[in-house]
């Protein structure tokens, strides 16, 4: 079956600190991974996406993703944390077999950045 | 552009009635989606229509919810009758290509549920 975990509930990191927030993945063939973002009483918006090509991929806000098939995971990074970033994060899965088309999501992680 | 609008933001309603949610797409996008998020669990699938087809409904949970998308445009989800399990928030999300691999799927907002 096609999943996504998300091991951490909360991430807490002070600004100006680098921020990880970790996804790991269980899907048959070759995975399309994404991350959105979910700022308070807001929709989910779309952050970065992996389809394939090089395993890092930069995103929107300075974010970017490292794709890792030895260790099946799709770790969210920055380099810098703002308290802006603090949201709740959503690692997704596209789940493209025959008859169905949708994300699979995690549970999400709540990023907390200290000022 | 607009993006993809739901409505209401917030329903109460006590158990046993009836709530009916709205969504309303990017224009032109073929594909819309409807997942919901019970409190502090996974953001699930409920269903995807294609235009006016419904594509994939194996998450739709019991045969209390009925999705329509009548003239493939806008959709909505009707819950009856309201049990407090329901409760949670429920997203829509549009997207153009299905197929094509890779095309990000655009949430609303979402409506926030709450039966009581």
């Amino acid at each position: 079956a096609q999943s996504v975990a998300q091991p951490e509930d909360q991430v807490n990191v002070a600004e100006g600190n680098p921020l990880t927030v970790k996804c790991t993945y269980s899907v048959s063939g070759n995975p399309y991974l994404f991350w959105y973002v979910q700022y308070p009483n807001r929709g989910l918006q779309f952050l970065l996406k992996y389809i394939t090509g090089d395993n890092l991929v930069k995103g929107s806000y300075g974010f970017e993703a490292e794709f890792n098939k030895s260790q099946t995971s799709f770790h969210l990074k920055k380099p810098s944390a703002l308290v802006s970033d603090s949201a709740l994060y959503f690692c997704a899965v596209r789940d493209r077999r025959r008859g169905t088309d949708k994300l699979i999501f995690g549970t999400g992680t709540r990023l907390q950045v200290f000022p | 552009e607009a993006g993809v609008t739901q409505f209401p933001s917030h329903s109460v309603i006590e158990k046993g009635q009836t709530v009916t949610l709205r969504c309303d797409p990017i224009s032109g996008h073929d594909n819309l989606y409807w997942y919901r998020r019970v409190m502090g669990k996974e953001i699930k699938f409920l269903l995807h229509f294609v235009k006016e087809s419904k594509q994939d409904e194996s998450g739709m949970p019991n045969n209390r919810f009925l999705a329509e998308r009548t003239g493939g445009t806008y959709s909505t989800l009707k819950v009856q009758p309201a049990e407090l399990e329901d409760s949670g928030v429920y997203f829509c999300a549009s997207s153009q290509d299905v197929w094509q691999g890779g095309s990000p799927l655009h949430f609303g907002n979402g409506t926030r549920l709450t039966v009581t």
